[in-house]
């Protein structure tokens, strides 16, 4: 899996977008980029993936670069309810028997305030 | 409803008292996988299987076992606990590995005294 940064913390102000970003400069041309959120000490939540188009669902949007180095997870109206740590992981999206490993980083912890 | 149980939720235990953690899921996923959560380390993968029968190391294996008789179920056996594992669970399962989106429990705190 290629690996990703993404800053420890991020504020935002409720109501307005918070706009996440993420680095994958080593990203190969079969990894899909996934996000995840995980309030408090929840299981981690699915939110959105993508190739190389931009991707929006009732979550959020992603958006990524023409070169795929980069993305942004944007939740365009964030609440109070937001607040989160917010994983960026890259994984190829193919079955693959020897590829069983997941790892998922120290993410960003997102703190949405009034 | 879609989902993946883990029990017991909560559990306080001494060393050396061997426990077991359950999952279970009703998705019919082939990937099931056990991660392990410490404050300043985020999610670390224990072990995983990619089907029945058939289960594999993860980052932090040691002190840990598996199993996968049947598809729904990936019980994580603790043999002689001690204070090290000490940490937040989660089990996770996704259609047939971590390339897809994989579903998490709701965790299990574990304390070892």
């Amino acid at each position: 899996d290629a690996k990703t940064t993404q800053p420890p913390s991020m504020d935002c102000a409720e109501g307005r977008a918070a706009n996440l970003p993420c680095n994958h400069s080593t990203i190969s041309g079969n990894e899909y980029v996934y996000w995840y959120r995980q309030i408090h000490s929840q299981g981690p939540q699915y939110i959105i993936h993508g190739l190389k188009n931009n991707e929006t669902n009732e979550m959020a949007s992603l958006i990524i670069t023409e070169d795929r180095k980069s993305s942004t997870l944007i939740l365009p109206h964030a609440t109070l309810r937001d607040t989160a740590v917010y994983y960026c992981i890259v994984r190829v999206k193919e079955f693959n028997t020897n590829a069983g490993k997941s790892t998922f980083g120290d993410g960003t912890t997102l703190t949405v305030k009034p | 409803e879609a989902q993946v149980t883990q029990n017991p939720r909560y559990l306080i235990t001494v060393t050396g008292k061997k426990l077991t953690v359950t999952c279970s899921q009703n998705m019919n996923h082939e990937y099931m996988s056990w991660y392990r959560q410490d404050p300043g380390l985020g999610l670390r993968q224990i072990y995983y299987s990619m089907n029945v029968e058939v289960t594999d190391k993860g980052d932090v294996p040691e002190g840990y076992k598996v199993s996968r008789k049947e598809k729904r179920n990936f019980p994580l056996i603790l043999e002689s606990p001690s204070p090290n594992q000490t940490s937040l669970y989660f089990c996770a399962s996704s259609p047939w590995g971590p390339g897809e989106t994989q579903y998490f429990g709701p965790g299990t705190r574990l304390l070892v005294l």
